[in-house]
């Protein structure tokens, strides 16, 4: 157990939906790191906060944001779904912004019908 | 885009044997880890590398980094079943934006 919490575990959804992914990074870790999972694309970095700002943006659509909260949670917004956004979502979170190994939630998995 | 290639894609070995798994990367890192991924799951962190480092150890893991040919290798000596599961080289960028760079990992497969 990483100590990196995801909810949901799995989420079906529909073809222009919008859903929100929760992440609580391990107690006292300031940053955390989205990545999405999929069979054709491999494991994409999405984007990263540190202690509520956004510190590094990889391969995220306009369609999908995120945010850190004060309390260090942070939350995945995915809307106007399309089928090729089915895929497993992890968070990992780190004691500082890189340079060091992370710690990777168990991810939700995404399908959308 | 990758930076990292681990090579090869797959691998089967048998009980007790030694598995060696490589990674090629593009660009100048601070450090390059692997990860370990048992099917649908997280990953687990095995092992970080800094740049001025050339060789590691870590129970029956070995990492070793040539930053002149841009590559790493890792050892898993004495294999057990229960290292089956997918390994991913990944890299942190030298620069500001820190952020790791997976390859597209190499399962392996330990056969009891």
């Amino acid at each position: 157990d990483s100590g990196v919490t995801q909810t949901p575990k799995h989420l079906i959804t529909a073809t222009g939906q919008r859903v929100t992914l929760r992440c609580s990074p391990r107690s006292g870790d300031l940053s955390v790191y989205w990545y999405q999972q999929s069979l054709d694309q491999g494991l994409q970095f999405l984007i990263q906060y540190y202690n509520g700002e956004e510190r590094a943006k990889g391969n995220i659509l306009e369609r999908f944001s995120a945010q850190q909260f004060p309390d260090l949670h942070s939350e995945l917004n995915l809307s106007s779904l399309e089928l090729g956004d089915s895929a497993l979502y992890f968070c990992a979170s780190s004691p500082q912004s890189g340079r060091s190994e992370q710690f990777f939630g168990p991810g939700t998995r995404l399908t959308v019908l | 885009s990758q930076q990292g290639e681990e090579d090869p894609q797959a691998l089967s070995i048998q009980e007790g044997e030694n598995a060696t798994m490589n990674c090629s990367y593009k660009t100048s890192i601070n450090n390059l880890q692997w990860y370990r991924q048992n099917s649908g799951r997280g990953l687990v962190h095995l092992i970080l590398i800094r740049s001025n480092e050339r060789e590691k150890h870590s129970g029956r893991l070995r990492v070793t980094l040539d930053t002149s040919k841009k590559s790493s290798s890792l050892l898993i000596t004495a294999s057990r079943a229960a290292d089956t599961a997918s390994y991913f080289c990944a890299t942190d960028a030298s620069g500001a934006n820190s952020k790791l760079t997976f390859g597209k990992g190499i399962t392996l497969s330990v056969r009891p």
